[in-house]
């Protein structure tokens, strides 16, 4: 099956700088990649996602990119704010649906004020 | 509002009895899972249900149980059988088996 590993397991950034967090994936036929958001206490809330006939996806301050012959894709997040603190999972599928994901360990991130 | 509501947020059983955990949805979507969620560990999926009646196994079903009667409620029985059952629970809905999932709060249970 499908083997997601996630690094850092830790991140923290000044607010204002980048943040950089990458994900491996080790089955070839995934082609459906989210990331989510989860703040303390609550659900994962799916903040960008990436299909495999795509390099790379923007929205706003958010963007992900997938490289498809190394089996890697990345989000970035720029422009840091104190609200960006959370912890954030990489997933990978072959189909779209949650009943297929295979999650990351996950990212605390945390933006220092 | 609509959403996906987890009752109760928070759950202290003894051990050797079962327990039910609630997710409700009236976003009107087909599909509902859950997943269970360890510190320092990705989600893994217990159970999901396309459509109403008809349930399949995840990668970690040993000692839970789910019923899927009505098309927006998917409870979770934990049972006894289940050897570490001490998690936060998280029950997500998509509208198709092929669309991206939302996820409730979440239900943490604690076994003592």
């Amino acid at each position: 099956g499908e083997n997601v590993e996630q690094h850092p397991s830790t991140l923290s950034v000044q607010e204002g700088d980048s943040a950089v967090i990458k994900c491996t994936y080790s089955d070839s036929a995934s082609n459906y990649f989210p990331w989510y958001k989860q703040e303390l206490g609550k659900g994962p809330q799916l903040i960008i996602d990436i299909r495999s006939n795509v390099g790379e996806k923007k929205d706003q301050r958010i963007a992900v990119t997938l490289n498809k012959t190394a089996k890697h894709f990345s989000l970035h997040i720029t422009e840091t704010q104190p609200e960006d603190s959370a912890v954030y999972f990489c997933a990978a599928s072959r189909k779209t649906g949650a009943n297929n994901l295979f999650f990351g360990t996950g990212t605390r991130l945390t933006v220092i004020p | 509002d609509g959403g996906i509501t987890q009752s109760p947020k928070y759950l202290f059983r003894k051990e050797g009895q079962n327990v039910t955990l609630s997710c409700e949805q009236n976003l009107n979507h087909d599909a509902m899972y859950w997943y269970r969620q360890d510190p320092g560990q990705g989600l893994r999926l217990i159970y999901y249900s396309q459509i109403v009646n008809d349930f399949q196994k995840g990668d970690i079903a040993e000692g839970y149980s789910v019923s899927r009667e009505k098309k927006e409620s998917f409870p979770l029985t934990v049972t006894s059988a289940q050897k570490n059952p001490t998690a936060f629970y998280l029950c997500a809905s998509s509208m198709t088996g092929d669309t991206e999932a939302f996820f409730g709060q979440g239900t943490r249970l604690t076994v003592v």
